[in-house]
Order: C-alpha cells, then sequence, then structure tokens
C-alpha cells in the first residue's frame, strides 16, 4: 500500500524548533520529487516547501523561507522539514505530499499538527 | 506568486442536483499545471481532477473540470451524500497556491 506518514509534531513555545518526518512506503521514494502543504485550524491550505527527487533542488514559500529546511533521505524513505524560529502563525496541521508524474498532489499523509503556544 | 481565487465560498445544495465551482487566476496558468482536491473535516485532501480535466484513479465521472487561462472550472453532475465537502483547486508554478475553497452542504 502506497503511504505517507508523519509524525514529529506537537506543541512548542514561540522561537522554538521541531523536526518533522514523513516515512514513506509502497512506491519507489528516490524517484518523487517531494512537498509540505500546512493547514491553519479551519483555514485552507497552503504550500510551504517541495524539493527535489534527489534532494538537490529545493523551494520555499515566503512565510517560511530562513526558518524551515526541507530534505531528505532517500536511503531510509523519509521526508524531513527541520523548523526552527517557530511563531503562532506555524499552527497548523502539516502534511507530506507526494508528487504525480503529472504535477499534483496524488499521495498525502495523515497530517501532524504542530501547535505554537507559550 | 499566481492568486487562485474560488467562488462562491458556500454551495448549498441538495443530492441529486448538479453544480460548477469556479478557480480564477490572477494571470494565466499552464492547464496541465490546474488540479482540484476535495477535503471531508478531519481528513487529508484527495485529489480529483489533475491537468484541468483528467480525474485521478477512482474519481467517479460525475466529476469533471474544464478550462484553461485564467479561467477553471470543477463540474459536479448529481451530488451524492460523499460529495459534501471542501474543494479546493491548486496550480504547480512555483510558488504553488491553492484556492480558497468552496465548501459544498447540504441544504
Amino acid at each position: 500500500e502506497v503511504q505517507l506518514v508523519e509524525s514529529g509534531g506537537g506543541l512548542v513555545q514561540p522561537g522554538g524548533s521541531l523536526r518533522l518526518s514523513c516515512a514513506a512506503s509502497g512506491f519507489t521514494f528516490s524517484a518523487h520529487w517531494m512537498h509540505w502543504v500546512r493547514q491553519a485550524p479551519g483555514k485552507g491550505l497552503v504550500w510551504v516547501s517541495r524539493i527535489r527527487n534527489d534532494g538537490s533542488s529545493t523551494s520555499y514559500a515566503d512565510s517560511v523561507k530562513g526558518r524551515f529546511t526541507i530534505s531528505r533521505d532517500n536511503a531510509k524513505n523519509t521526508l524531513y522539514l527541520q523548523m526552527n524560529s517557530l511563531r503562532a502563525e506555524d499552527t497548523a496541521v502539516y502534511y507530506c505530499v507526494r508528487v504525480s508524474w503529472y504535477n499534483a498532489f496524488d499521495i498525502w499523509g495523515q497530517g501532524t499538527m504542530v501547535t505554537v503556544s507559550s | 506568486e499566481i492568486v487562485l481565487t474560488q467562488s462562491p465560498g458556500t454551495l448549498s445544495l441538495s443530492p441529486g442536483e448538479g453544480t460548477t465551482l469556479s478557480c480564477r487566476a490572477s494571470q494565466s496558468v499552464i492547464s496541465s499545471y490546474l488540479a482540484w482536491y476535495q477535503q471531508k473535516p478531519g481528513q487529508a485532501p484527495r485529489l480529483l481532477i489533475y491537468g484541468t480535466s483528467s480525474r485521478a484513479a477512482g474519481i467517479p465521472d460525475r466529476f469533471s473540470g474544464s478550462g484553461s487561462g485564467t479561467d477553471f472550472t470543477l463540474t459536479i453532475s448529481r451530488l451524492e451524500p460523499e460529495d459534501f465537502a471542501v474543494y479546493y483547486c491548486q496550480q504547480y508554478s512555483t510558488p504553488l497556491t491553492f484556492g480558497g475553497g468552496t465548501k459544498v452542504e447540504i441544504k
């Protein structure tokens, strides 16, 4: 079964750090670009970051640039999102997402909740 | 950045009715980069349509997409009870963007 399972979410104070992980299974992880998408409570979907299949290229939304770092370990079939200098507005469910060959998000994880609060 | 504006914000409809959801872009979108997703409460989004008009695997044919340039639509021909959800359009040019969503609720 093709699956993405996120972990690492939780409660963190403003200014703190958190690292999210996304374990992939059931497909050739190293063949796919991967993204993170977030959704604040009761709000819409917002793109956060993406990484090329071989990890050689990354891109970020302006709102997280310089604070978040996306990375991957193809040997471990795992995607990461290192989040530093967290702010209240980063509070959201974070989804790990696979990109299909037709440039759409065909597989989504179940999401992991990140709450930034004192 | 391409801004996607979805309308209306909410649709109140009855099962069996048909509907059209709109997604308007602030600048031209590559047709192969336009997708639609469905999200139900407490669930991750699910891909419905990619490349403007191609249905994803397992998506029933009552869902169809069309459009070009800056105007795109998602049509649901006959609403089934499981279709009441929030629908998002998305474009894939960096930075990727989503529309604000259209909620289809039971009247």
